[in-house]
């Protein structure tokens, strides 16, 4: 089981918006703004999307932002593209004795 | 251009070693915190290990700690993950990847293509 829990699958339309959410504790994505967001392709490794909560790095298209709300943390991707079919991994810092955790990842299919 | 390319991974039976390698290029690694996470078949991510700059601070999982052990030789540019005593449960894609600067979280923001590790008898 997965330490930051998100939902299994979320699906939509080209053009249209979706949310992915990022459930943790305190000690994690709730006490800190560092929490990350990955994109993964089928047999490619991860690429980074969004950090300390809100930030893009550099390439990353605007229509990828992130935000958090007391425990969770979440992505929205606007208008939808065919290319943004993946997985999805949010990560926080813990002050836990693991430093890092990952959430269990979200498939993101565009009908 | 910034590189990580992994090595080192294969087959190996319970209770055996393996030691993986990450070979760094396009940046300058000595500045670079550089991290282990690993992806076991069809599942999610786990970060493993991470070591500072200048090998200072260490940090494990805790389902590696006690086994697995993290270098870095910043002279060769290079990054490495000892793994003893290993377990079924290990068998995984394991990524190098690197710590992005300035933040003080821990976003990676590259990482290598990952290399396969199997234990198995």
């Amino acid at each position: 089981q997965s330490a930051l829990t998100q939902p299994a699958s979320v699906s939509g339309s080209p053009g249209q918006s979706i949310t992915i959410s990022c459930t943790g504790t305190s000690s994690d994505v709730g006490g800190y703004k560092y929490v990350s967001w990955y994109q993964q392709h089928p047999g490619k490794a991860p690429k980074l999307m969004i950090h300390d909560v809100s930030n893009r790095p550099s390439g990353v298209s605007n229509r990828f932002s992130g935000s958090k709300s007391g425990n969770t943390a979440s992505l929205t991707i606007s208008g939808l593209q065919a290319e943004d079919e993946a997985e999805y991994y949010c990560s926080s810092y813990t002050s836990s004795s693991t430093l890092v955790v990952f959430g269990g990842g979200t498939k993101l299919t565009v009908l | 251009e910034v590189q990580l390319v992994e090595s080192g991974g294969g087959l190996v039976k319970p209770g055996g070693s393996l030691r993986l390698s990450c070979a760094a290029s396009g940046f300058t690694f000595s500045s670079y915190s550089m991290n282990w996470v690993r992806q076991a078949p069809g599942k999610g991510l786990e970060w493993v290990s991470s070591i500072s700059s200048s090998s200072g601070y260490i940090y494990y999982a805790d389902s590696v700690k006690g086994r697995f052990t993290i270098s870095r030789d910043n002279a060769k540019n290079s990054l490495y993950l000892q793994m003893n005593s290993l377990r079924a449960e290990d068998t995984a894609v394991y990524y190098c990847a690197r710590k992005k600067l300035n933040s003080g979280s821990y976003p990676f923001d590259y990482w290598g293509q990952g290399t396969l590790v199997t234990v198995s008898s």
